[in-house]
């Protein structure tokens, strides 16, 4: 059966630190992992990774998958306030419409 | 920038009866979805929308459910006969292009209560 699991489901920091959040899948016919930040409402799209080994970034964020050891990593330098939120990842398989979450990470930075 | 918008934020019904939900997409936006957050747990799929009809659904979206784009903007959700395990936040999203290819955008949500 496929799934996906992310690790920790809760992370507290101080600000200034760096962060690194993993999302661990395991999907017959993968196509995309994406990273959403949940803050009180809508996920917010961050990335979409397709292929191995191609880092994307957004100003401090970034982002990697690694199709071989099936995972991704969502990395958060200098941490702020405002990056206090649940990170989600998601899965796509080939051919479907749907995205499939993890349960999150919680994400708390303390000034 | 362009936003997926849904009305309204909450909405509080009584057991069995009809509701509507509310959003539409970003403008030029081909493709609706809708999900749910049950609180405290993982976001989940309902249903995909693309031309006219739905492409995929989930084992959640039953005969109860149904989707509808009655003009160029909106985007509905209605449930005929609420229950008490309806109660959840629902997202609708949009994409641009097909999910593989183009990421989904997602509206703020409108929380559920059933009385």
């Amino acid at each position: 059966e496929d799934k996906v699991v992310q690790s920790p489901l809760s992370l507290v920091v101080h600000e200034g630190d760096t962060v690194t959040l993993n999302c661990s899948y395991e999907v017959t016919n993968f196509r995309s992992l994406l990273w959403y930040k949940q803050e009180k409402k809508a996920p917010t799209f961050l990335f979409m990774l397709t292929s191995s080994g191609i880092e994307k970034k957004s100003g401090r964020l970034s982002s990697i998958l690694d199709k071989k050891e099936l995972f991704s990593i969502l990395n958060i330098t200098a941490t702020q306030t405002g990056d206090s939120a649940v990170y989600l990842c998601a899965y796509i398989i080939q051919g479907a419409q749907k995205l499939v979450f993890g349960q999150g990470t919680r994400l708390t930075i303390n000034p | 920038e362009p936003e997926v918008t849904q009305t309204p934020s909450h909405q509080v019904t009584q057991m069995g009866q009809e509701v509507i939900l509310r959003c539409v997409p970003i403008s030029n936006h081909l493709y609706f979805y809708w999900y749910r957050q049950i609180l405290g747990q993982k976001v989940e799929f309902l249903v995909s929308f693309y031309n006219n009809e739905i492409s995929e659904k989930s084992e959640i979206f039953d005969d109860q459910f149904s989707v509808e784009r009655p003009d160029g903007s909106n985007f509905t959700l209605k449930i005929r006969s609420t229950k008490l395990e309806d109660s959840a936040m629902y997202f609708c999203a949009s994409g641009e292009g097909a999910t593989g290819n183009q990421p989904q955008h997602f509206g703020d949500g409108t929380r559920l209560s059933i009385l």
